[in-house]
């Protein structure tokens, strides 16, 4: 079965420190794969997407995220935080064919001032 | 517009009640998700519309019976839940995975309480 996994549960960092969260997938076809965040209270919002092409793909706030397929993974980078980035990140997996999107685990951040 | 709106914001039902989540879209996606995402977890899907057939039921029990009365609207009724079905009800909707470069927008969710 097609599974995601987000290594960190809980990342707690200060004001200007560099981020990586990290997301692999299980599933040997093609796959569109996404982050989202969910700012306390607030609705899942789209960071950023990956569908073909340049493997490094930028997103909104200063996010980026790498899709490596060798290796399964598609991990999240801010080379900064800030406070605002408090927030939970979930790593999302689209394998093609499948009208589905499968979710990690989440990744609970706070960014300390 | 690229908004998912969902009613009720809230939601307080005992257990021998009916009620019904409602989500519209109005982007023309033809595909739209129903998802429960209990605290600190991630969103797990329920079931999936498809041109306004239901394509997937993730074996959720039939306490939960979606609805898709048309391409722009998705309902969830409700009846005789338990409290652990305590939970954010999330709506999506998406092109559809059979089209290339979609992607699913989430409405704000449904906080339910069972009581």
């Amino acid at each position: 079965a097609q599974s995601v996994s987000q290594h960190n549960h809980h990342v707690i960092l200060s004001e200007a420190a560099s981020l990586e969260l990290g997301c692999n997938y299980s599933y040997g076809g093609t796959v569109n794969l996404f982050w989202y965040v969910q700012y306390p209270g607030q609705h899942l919002q789209l960071l950023l997407k990956y569908f073909s092409g340049d493997p490094l793909v930028k997103g909104i706030k200063g996010f980026e995220a790498e899709f490596i397929k060798s290796k399964f993974s598609f991990n999240l980078r801010k080379p900064s935080v800030q406070w605002s980035d408090t927030a939970e990140y979930f790593c999302a997996v689209n394998p093609e064919g499948y009208n589905k999107l499968i979710f990690g685990a989440g990744t609970r951040l706070a960014v300390h001032p | 517009d690229t908004e998912v709106t969902q009613t009720p914001k809230h939601l307080v039902m005992g257990m021998t009640n009916k009620k019904s989540l409602k989500c519209e879209q109005h982007m023309g996606h033809r595909a739209m998700y129903w998802y429960k995402q209990k605290a600190k977890k991630p969103p797990e899907l329920m079931f999936v519309y498809s041109y306004e057939k239901l394509s997937i039921n993730e074996s959720v029990p039939s306490r939960f019976s979606p609805e898709c009365p048309n391409s722009s609207l998705l309902n969830l009724h409700l009846h005789a839940l338990q409290p652990e079905d305590s939970a954010l009800y999330l709506c999506a909707s998406s092109q559809g995975w059979d089209e290339a470069n979609t992607e699913a927008f989430f409405g704000q969710g449904t906080r339910l309480t069972v009581v």
